[in-house]
């Protein structure tokens, strides 16, 4: 079965501290997708980015970077320079990409505060 | 990115009371969209995931009875909870499925069951 576990619950950082967010996963695929989405206090998910199983180069987008590891099986997260805005709940999730299933597998979340 | 839309935003109903909620893809054309429950401070649960055309496929404890979805195009779903009361109160969510990679997700519907 599929899993995706985010250890942290909360985080609660001071305005331009960098944070990883972390997301370890397990899967008997070979073939998958993972995903992180932000969820802010309005409660829209916000698609951040698609990564598939067989892409391992880490990937940088502004303030915004992710390290994927096949070998531990994680995808985590980091956010440079942190702001205010960045407070919200990230979720990391995991879904299959054959067997014609093509659905989400959510982590539990980490909320993240940004403090001013 | 893509952009979804739900309607209501929020709802309060009377126990009993049946309620419809509208999920639209509006710039694109999905096949399959899905619907989740999430309640405060927990993750999104998959309710069901709905194919245009036909019946939608439900995750099991989710009852089909209870929550009919309607997949009548590409471009709308609709969930209503029937005959609500209020542990159905909740944040429902709809997304919706560019390809078969990303879904896209709504802005959400918070409804409070009295």
């Amino acid at each position: 079965a599929q899993k995706v576990t985010q250890a942290q619950t909360e985080i609660s950082v001071v305005e331009k501290e960098d944070v990883t967010l972390d997301c370890v996963y397990e899967t008997r695929d070979t073939t998958y997708y993972l995903f992180w989405y932000k969820q802010p206090p309005s409660g829209e998910l916000v698609f951040l980015i698609r990564r598939n199983s067989f892409d391992e180069q880490n990937e940088i987008s502004g303030r915004y970077s992710w390290n994927f590891q096949k070998s531990t099986s994680s995808f985590n997260f980091t956010i440079t320079a942190s702001q205010v805005v960045d407070s919200a709940v990230y979720f990391c999730a995991l879904s299959e990409a054959l067997g014609g299933s093509e659905k989400l597998v959510f982590g539990k979340g980490t909320k993240l505060t940004v403090n001013p | 990115g893509a952009v979804v839309s739900q309607h209501p935003s929020w709802v309060i109903c009377k126990s009993g009371t049946s309620v419809k909620i509208e999920c639209r893809s509006l710039d694109f054309q999905a096949t399959t969209m899905f619907w989740y429950r999430q309640f405060p401070k927990q993750s999104l649960m998959l309710m069901a995931t709905s194919n245009e055309g036909s019946k939608a496929t439900y995750e099991q404890g989710v009852e089909k009875d209870k929550f009919l979805i309607n997949h009548a195009s590409l471009t709308l779903s609709t969930l209503t909870v029937t005959s609500a009361h209020p542990e159905d109160s909740s944040f429902y969510i709809c997304s919706a499925m560019i390809g078969v990679e990303t879904q896209y997700f709504g802005p959400g519907t918070r409804l409070l069951v009295l």
